[in-house]
């Protein structure tokens, strides 16, 4: 059981906007900034957003994070199929003194 | 061109040990936290813990606590992982993670550890 939770799967068509949702507490999510990671089998995760809502190079601005209390969001909008891949937040939980993962969304484009 | 190469890990029966280590290149090690994070085939991730810059500060994830130890030897630009007590769950696909929280994470490839009999 991850101390973030997202949904297991989230879907979309091709051009349409997706959000995939991290739900934590205020040790964690309520007090830090969420980092966002994707994931294709196989290979290591990727990072595609720090700091809340920073996108470093390479990354389009499709992507966006954001937070509210204790919850984030990354939305993903004009879908794409390259999208299809596991999502993962992250963040610092000051309570437990760990970094904390979610336990990952599987994205599909319909 | 930043690069993180993991080695040691392979097939260790329960109670063994082993030590995984990083190699480090194209950036200086020793400005950055450095964390191992491992994902057991087909699920999510797991942190497992981290190492301040010049080694002061380390940090794990309750299950490894007592069996597992960070350290790092910023000569030689290498992170490790000694691996003791090694128990079925901690079968897993282990990266050495540069930053991996911040603008700049970097992960390495990853090195399968599985611990059958």
């Amino acid at each position: 059981q991850s101390v973030l939770t997202q949904p297991p799967s989230a879907s979309g068509a091709p051009g349409q906007r997706v959000t995939i949702s991290c739900s934590g507490s205020n040790s964690n999510i309520g007090a830090n900034a969420v980092t966002w990671y994707h994931q294709l089998p196989g290979t290591a995760p990727k990072l595609l957003i720090y700091g809340g809502g920073q996108r470093p190079s390479g990354v389009p601005d499709r992507f966006s994070g954001s937070k509210s209390g204790t919850s984030a969001s990354l939305a993903i909008s004009g879908l794409q199929s390259e999208d299809e891949s596991d999502y993962y937040c992250a963040t610092w939980d000051g309570s437990l003194n760990v970094v904390v993962f979610g336990g990952g969304t599987k994205l599909t484009v319909l | 061109e930043v690069q993180l190469v993991e080695s040691g890990g392979g097939l260790v029966q329960p109670g063994g040990s082993l030590r995984l280590s990083c190699a480090a290149s194209g950036f200086t090690f020793g400005t950055y936290w450095m964390d191992w994070v491992r994902q057991v085939p087909g699920k999510g991730l797991e942190w497992v813990a981290n190492i301040k810059k010049d080694g002061s500060n380390r940090n794990y994830v309750d299950s490894v606590k007592g069996r597992f130890t960070i350290s790092r030897d910023n000569a030689k630009q290498s992170l490790y992982l000694q691996m003791n007590g090694l128990r079925a769950e901690d079968t897993a696909v282990y990266y050495c993670v540069r930053d991996v929280l911040g603008a700049s994470s970097h992960w390495g490839q990853g090195i399968l550890v599985t611990v059958s009999s």
